[in-house]
């Protein structure tokens, strides 16, 4: 048990939709992370958040935003959603030099 | 750029037998390097961190060494069970920054 959790669990959208995806740590880490993992493949990183700013992002488009609140929560919105965004996504905080995952959010676009 | 190939792809043998997994990286200036495996359609768990100045780590059956200036770490489960079916990921940090970039995987199946 990670003390990581996400919200939903699961998610249908369609195309050009607009959906948020949510992450909390029981741990009070102030450092987390979004992975995108396609099927098959392993997860690949968006961006991450240290102390509410961003501090680094992948190879993912602007459509792609996150936010961390002050309890270090954090948001992962992704805009005009495309067929090629349907995924597990998966938030991760960093205890030391550990990264600690979520249990993932299955997002479906149809 | 950073790369990590994971192989075998998948792998699948009876109960008992002791297993090498292996996970490669091209730059060798990596800070660490973490296991985690991940049940299907579920998060990641932390296996194993072994640090660049460390050649292996241990945790119960599993044995993870790490050999930088070849690119290469390998991941030792003894006596494999069925309960060990699932996904093995490894990961490195490129640079010492704190995002991952992930191998594939190794999808491990133990039989009966």
């Amino acid at each position: 048990e990670t003390g990581v959790t996400q919200s939903p669990t699961h998610l249908i959208k369609t195309r050009g939709q607009q959906v948020t995806l949510r992450c909390s740590s029981q741990s009070g880490h102030n450092t987390v992370s979004w992975y995108q993992q396609a099927l098959g493949q392993g997860p690949q990183f968006i961006f991450q958040y240290y102390r509410e700013e961003e501090n680094g992002r992948g190879n993912f488009p602007p459509r792609f935003s996150g936010l961390q609140f002050p309890n270090y929560s954090s948001e992962l919105n992704v805009n005009a959603l495309e067929l090629d965004d349907s995924a597990l996504y998966l938030c991760a905080t960093l205890g030391g030099d550990t990264q600690y995952f979520g249990p993932g959010t299955r997002l479906t676009v149809l | 750029k950073q790369e990590v190939t994971q192989i075998p792809a998948a792998l699948s043998v009876p109960e008992g037998e002791n297993l090498v997994l292996n996970c490669s990286f091209t730059d060798s200036a990596i800070y660490n390097l973490q296991w985690f495996r991940q049940d299907p359609g579920k998060g990641l768990t932390s296996l194993l961190l072994i640090q660049s100045s460390q050649r292996e780590q241990t945790s119960g059956r599993l044995n993870a060494s790490l050999d930088k200036s070849s690119g290469r770490s390998t991941l030792y489960i003894a006596a494999s069970q069925p309960g060990d079916s699932a996904t093995y990921l490894c990961a490195v940090p490129p640079g010492g920054y704190n995002k991952l970039i992930f191998g594939a995987g190794t999808r491990l199946a133990v039989h009966p």
